[in-house]
């Protein structure tokens, strides 16, 4: 079965980094697109981050574009997500999401989510 | 970039049918997809490709997708459908991204 678990969330101050990491099981994770998707306290699921199957194409949401990364390393079955210069508007469960294929289309498994709060 | 738009809220009593839109500019020409979400869950994929369901999604749960809208229905409500539902595309124009609606919350009376 599909398992996808987030770690790595926590408190960090603005102006801060932290590095999600999401630990992929079940199926054959380097032949799939993965995405990182958010979710801020009491609002709706706001995509982050997209990875290539084979780390070759690497697409972001505007609002996270030059401070976020996403990477993969397939030998270890696990998706990153470093991120940089924080926000308080950062604030929110980061998911991380398998897509149905390669490239990104549709996610069809999800972890459970890793809070990140960004506050003084 | 590519807006999606779903109400905020829909309600609608226990056996009867619930339809949730997803409005978007020529969203007919797009694939979309349906996420059902409870509180504290992580979002569960219900439609996807405007009308397919995973295996394990009952059949009460149906889509279309034409025009400038595309429709989420559930068939004979039950409680237990009470959740958020979000619409989703991906944008393959120049700014390459994943677009999900606002949300919307079904409440079952």
């Amino acid at each position: 079965q599909v398992q996808l678990v987030e770690s790595g969330g926590g408190v960090v101050q603005p102006g801060g980094s932290l590095r999600l990491s999401c630990a992929a099981s079940g199926f054959t994770f380097s032949s799939y697109g993965m995405h990182w998707v958010r979710q801020a306290p009491g609002k709706g699921l706001e995509w982050v981050a997209f990875i290539r199957y084979d780390g070759s194409n690497k697409y972001y949401a505007d609002s996270v574009k030059g401070r976020f990364t996403i990477s993969r390393d397939n030998s270890k079955n696990t998706l990153y997500l470093q991120m940089n210069s924080l926000r308080a508007e950062d604030t929110a469960v980061y998911y991380c999401a398998k897509d149905i294929t390669g490239t990104p289309y549709y996610f069809d498994y999800w972890g459970q989510g890793t809070l990140v709060t960004v506050s003084s | 970039s590519y807006v999606l738009t779903q109400p905020p809220s829909v309600s609608v009593a226990p056996g009867q049918t619930a339809r949730i839109t997803c409005g978007g500019n020529n969203i007919g020409s797009k694939s979309v997809h349906w996420y059902q979400q409870k509180p504290g869950q992580a979002p569960v994929l219900v439609v996807y490709d405007d009308s397919d369901r995973p295996s394990g999604i009952p059949e009460r749960f149906s889509g279309s997708n034409s025009g400038n809208t595309a429709t989420l229905t559930i068939s004979r409500v039950e409680a237990g459908d009470e959740a958020d539902y979000y619409c989703q595309v991906w944008d393959s124009s120049s700014d390459r991204r994943g677009v999900f609606g606002g949300g919307t919350k079904l409440t079952v009376l």
